[in-house]
């Protein structure tokens, strides 16, 4: 299986400033199609997850341009400037270039 | 708008069985694969099983293979989970997500396993 090894596991930010997250995997996700199935959801408490970024970079319908992620092959990091209350919640990177999918452990979003 | 509608979660005894459905709207439900994620209480996301466009390719996590079966009713947008011989460790909270870069998910249904 693919390790997903995400960080920090907590997170202190002050409203307005900027932040980022790790994750890491444990084997390429570059897929035989070229493409890198790499993703990053937002849960916010008592909510689904929501999907904020796909393959690695691409910003989903909604979300807004604060949020960016980049990273290639085994790294990649989700960027958030700006931080507004709304942010606020756990983070989590997942891989579905490779079965079974896995998750990231989760990093929480909080202010200081 | 997408929607996605589980239903059929409740509690039940260790070894029993359970069947959770996940009603689609709002896109072409026979257009994309979809997948069941889990989430135990207070922990993080768990990939349970993905399901082809077409229901002819299913692929599921080691520890519910031969206890789990996902399906499809393309004809009524509706996705499955069959859930055999239960164990406490399944008790978690069960999302359905729509495609292969999951980017719509249900509300979620409570499934607890508990003598």
């Amino acid at each position: 299986d693919v390790l997903m090894t995400q960080t920090p596991v907590s997170l202190p930010v002050s409203l307005g400033g900027q932040v980022s997250i790790s994750c890491r995997s444990s084997q390429s996700l570059v897929y035989s199609d070229g493409n890198t199935y790499l993703h990053w959801y937002l849960q916010k408490p008592g909510q689904s997850p929501q999907l904020l970024i796909y393959r690695v970079s691409n910003r989903f319908s909604g979300v807004p341009d604060r949020f960016s992620g980049s990273g290639s092959g085994t790294d990649f990091t989700l960027k958030i400037s700006r931080v507004e209350p709304e942010d606020l919640g756990v983070y989590y990177c997942l891989q579905s270039t490779h079965f079974p999918w896995t998750f990231g452990g989760g990093t929480k979003l909080e202010l200081k | 708008e997408v929607q996605l509608v589980e239903s059929g979660g409740g509690l039940v005894q260790p070894g029993r069985s359970m069947k959770l459905s996940c009603a689609a709207s709002g896109f072409t439900f026979s257009n994309y694969g979809m997948a069941w994620v889990r989430q135990a209480p207070t922990k993080g996301l768990e990939w349970v099983a993905t399901i082809s466009y077409d229901g002819s390719s299913t692929y599921y996590r080691d520890s519910v293979k031969g206890r789990f079966t996902i399906s499809r009713d393309n004809a009524k947008s509706t996705l499955f989970l069959q859930m055999n011989s239960l164990r406490s460790e399944d008790t978690a909270t069960y999302y359905c997500t729509r495609g292969w870069e999951p980017d719509y998910w249900g509300q979620g249904v409570m499934v607890t396993v508990s003598s």
